[in-house]
């Protein structure tokens, strides 16, 4: 069974650009995460879907940060414009089922902002 | 409000020696899983174990075992006989019933196993 995807792996931009990050879930899973994690910190989630609806964003920065699922299967980040302190690894991760199962996770965007 | 606490930040120990990584948790939900995530210098977070609030009997898999007692709101992983392949870093999570179900993690233990 595959895995979560990301793309890119690497990404490294200048501040106030714009950045776009790219997850396609494990087949059959109905919620996808998306977090960041600072270097020496744990993930911090940002939005959570259940399919192709928001089911928790209070954490995401809306002045700059938005994400999208639009057909309820792969999503994408975006940052406009980014700031230094958004240097960090963007991770995706999917379950079946919210409340009960297990998140796997992919391999994660490296972003570095100069 | 949720709380997962490693207070090992980093651990070193020698080849084949066991290693215990500890963890606390914080909650007032009666209904909550905990988890356990690797993550080597790849990246990649990987999943290796959860427990529900209700099963509190331990469980060990191969090197690893997990202690998990109520009583101390606790949730620790031992590492027997240590490899150099098991250098990462090690999370632990902490994942209510109620609300959304976000994933809590703790700020991680990085263990170094020299050879």
């Amino acid at each position: 069974e595959a895995g979560v995807a990301q793309s890119p792996r690497y990404k490294i931009i200048e501040k106030r650009q714009s950045v776009a990050f790219w997850c396609n879930p494990i087949s059959g899973h109905a919620t996808l995460y998306w977090y960041q994690q600072i270097l020496g910190q744990g993930p911090k989630l940002l939005i959570q879907f259940q399919n192709n609806g928001v089911v928790d964003d209070s954490q995401l920065p809306k002045d700059r940060f938005s994400a999208e699922r639009l057909k309820g299967v792969d999503s994408t980040l975006k940052i406009q414009p980014a700031k230094l302190e958004d240097s960090a690894v963007y991770l995706c991760a999917s379950s079946w089922d919210r409340r009960t199962d297990t998140q796997y996770f992919g391999p994660g965007t490296r972003l570095t902002v100069l | 409000a949720q709380k997962v606490t490693q207070a090992q930040t980093e651990i070193s120990v020698v080849e084949k020696e066991d290693v215990t990584l500890d963890c606390v948790y914080e909650t007032r939900d009666t209904t909550y899983y905990l988890f356990w995530y690797k993550q080597p210098p790849s990246g990649e977070l990987v999943f290796l174990i959860r427990r529900n609030s209700f099963d509190e009997q331990n469980e060990i898999s191969g090197r690893y075992s997990w202690n998990f007692q109520k009583s101390t709101s606790s949730f620790n992983f031992t590492i027997t006989a240590s490899q150099v392949v098991d250098s990462a870093v090690y999370f632990c999570a902490l994942k209510v019933w109620t609300g959304a179900n976000n994933l809590f993690f703790g700020t991680g233990t990085r263990l170094t196993v020299i050879p």
